[in-house]
């Protein structure tokens, strides 16, 4: 079974700060992992994904995530909040072992001036 | 290389019409993949069409229904329109399977229900 669960529903931070938001999965087999982004009123948008390789994973916009293992997160980050980061993230689990693609509830994050 | 296409991208019935809407894929995905997404329940996979064949459906009544044609542009329907049918309709192409999670997305009709 797989299931990921997004730790924050909502994430404030001031601009020029560092961004951190929490990702917790679980999976009986070696997961994809992905970050999405949806700014209002938008579709999804690809951040970045973990596919195996390399453990650290860096995406568009400065973002990266760290794959753990023994910790079972994925958690995403950026050293410097740009007001255009204002969107709500979403933490996104897949398997080509036949289970579903599960997305996380979503983290919205604001961006203060 | 043009992205997915949604349409209409809004639109307002009333309760017990039907509407359909439209997701054309990036030129050469064969898999389709229809999520809702409202406030309360978040983003909730309705289906995923692969050439032409429905292969996953997610936990929804019969009211919700879709097609994909041979040229991967796909089609939902949902009949007899219930106010809690009010939300974002997304659309998603990838190249094979959606199970490999890298998906791509059109910017969504807006479904409003009177």
């Amino acid at each position: 079974a797989q299931s990921v669960t997004q730790l924050d529903s909502h994430v404030s931070v001031s601009e020029g700060t560092p961004v951190l938001l929490r990702c917790n999965y679980s999976s009986s087999y070696s997961p994809s992992l992905f970050w999405y982004v949806q700014h209002p009123n938008k579709g999804l948008q690809l951040l970045l994904k973990y596919t195996s390789a390399a453990t650290l994973v860096k995406g568009i916009n400065g973002f990266e995530a760290e794959f753990k293992k023994s910790e079972t997160s994925f958690h995403l980050t950026k050293p410097s909040a740009h007001m255009s980061d204002a969107a709500e993230y979403f933490c996104v689990v897949a398997n080509t072992g036949g289970f579903k693609t599960i997305f996380g509830a979503g983290t919205r994050l604001f961006v203060k001036a | 290389k043009a992205g997915v296409t949604q349409t209409p991208r809004y639109l307002i019935k009333t309760r017990g019409q039907q509407v359909t809407l439209s997701c054309s894929p990036i030129s050469g995905h064969r898999s389709v993949s229809w999520y809702q997404q409202t406030p309360g329940q978040g983003l909730q996979f309705l289906f995923e069409y692969f050439s032409e064949t429905q292969r996953n459906k997610g936990n929804f009544p019969g009211r919700f229904s879709g097609r994909q044609f041979s040229n991967s542009r796909s089609e939902m329907n949902v009949s007899t329109l219930e106010l809690g049918d009010s939300a974002l309709y997304l659309c998603a192409s990838s190249l094979t399977d959606r199970n490999t999670g890298e998906l791509f997305f059109g910017e969504g009709s807006r479904l409003t229900v009177l």
